[in-house]
């Protein structure tokens, strides 16, 4: 079965960049997708198909995916952008939807 | 305007069966495009996938729970229904449904606000 990876947590001071990773074998061969999730509400899609942004989500938020790691970059972070954040793939050999562990970002 | 909603009881006892509804609007569940997914998540924890709907009614499950969910819709009436039979306070979680536009490899794209649902005696 397909299994992402991310780090728990990651903590940044207001104005410098976030990187979070997700992990998985040959991840590059799959679209990944980035939701926010601020407490108590539901998931937020900041950037699909591993680099693309939907609309009114703020440029500072971009991914990338090579190798078996994709990053979601977050730059000139604000207070604002405390949440959790969470990687998802679909596994084409199962037709399953596959969720990482989540990460919290904390800003100082 | 897009929307998902979701609704059912808040909260069941051991053993008993949980259904719950999607209320989707916005598009159509006809749609050659659209597709549902249910994904839940426990109190403080990760987001987990449980059910997948086509609008040609092709299903997929997840492996650890296909033998407790069935997952079906009615077009007509805009729904799709998530069944979880002998439910368990580890079931314990929000529920949500959310919607796919086009291939499975793309986004989730709308998402309803969840149920928390509690499994309790």
């Amino acid at each position: 079965s397909s299994v992402v990876t991310q780090p728990p947590s990651v903590s940044v001071a207001p104005g410098q960049t976030a990187s979070i990773t997700c992990g998985g074998n040959n991840i590059e061969r799959k679209s990944v997708h980035w939701y926010q999730q601020k407490a108590g509400q539901a998931p937020v899609v900041v950037i699909y198909n591993d680099n693309d942004r939907p609309s009114g989500i703020p440029e500072r938020f971009s991914g990338s995916n090579s190798g078996n790691t994709a990053t979601l970059t977050i730059s000139r972070v604000e207070a604002g952008d405390e949440a959790d954040y969470h990687c998802q793939v679909w596994n084409s050999s199962t037709d399953h939807y596959v969720f990482g562990p989540g990460t919290k970002v904390t800003v100082l | 305007q897009v929307t998902l909603k979701e609704s059912g009881p808040v909260l069941v006892k051991p053993t008993e069966t949980l259904t719950l509804t999607c209320t989707v609007s916005g598009f159509s569940l006809s749609d050659a495009k659209m597709s549902v997914s249910w994904i839940r998540q426990p109190p403080g924890k990760a987001l987990e996938w449980l059910a997948h709907i086509f609008s040609t009614d092709k299903k997929s499950y997840s492996t650890s729970l296909k033998s407790r969910l069935t997952i079906s819709k009615d077009t007509s009436k805009s729904q799709v229904v998530l069944t979880m039979t002998n439910m368990d306070p580890v079931d314990t979680a929000t529920y949500y449904c959310a919607r796919i536009e086009g291939d499975m490899t793309t986004t989730f794209d709308y998402w309803g606000q969840g149920i928390l649902v509690t499994v309790s005696s």
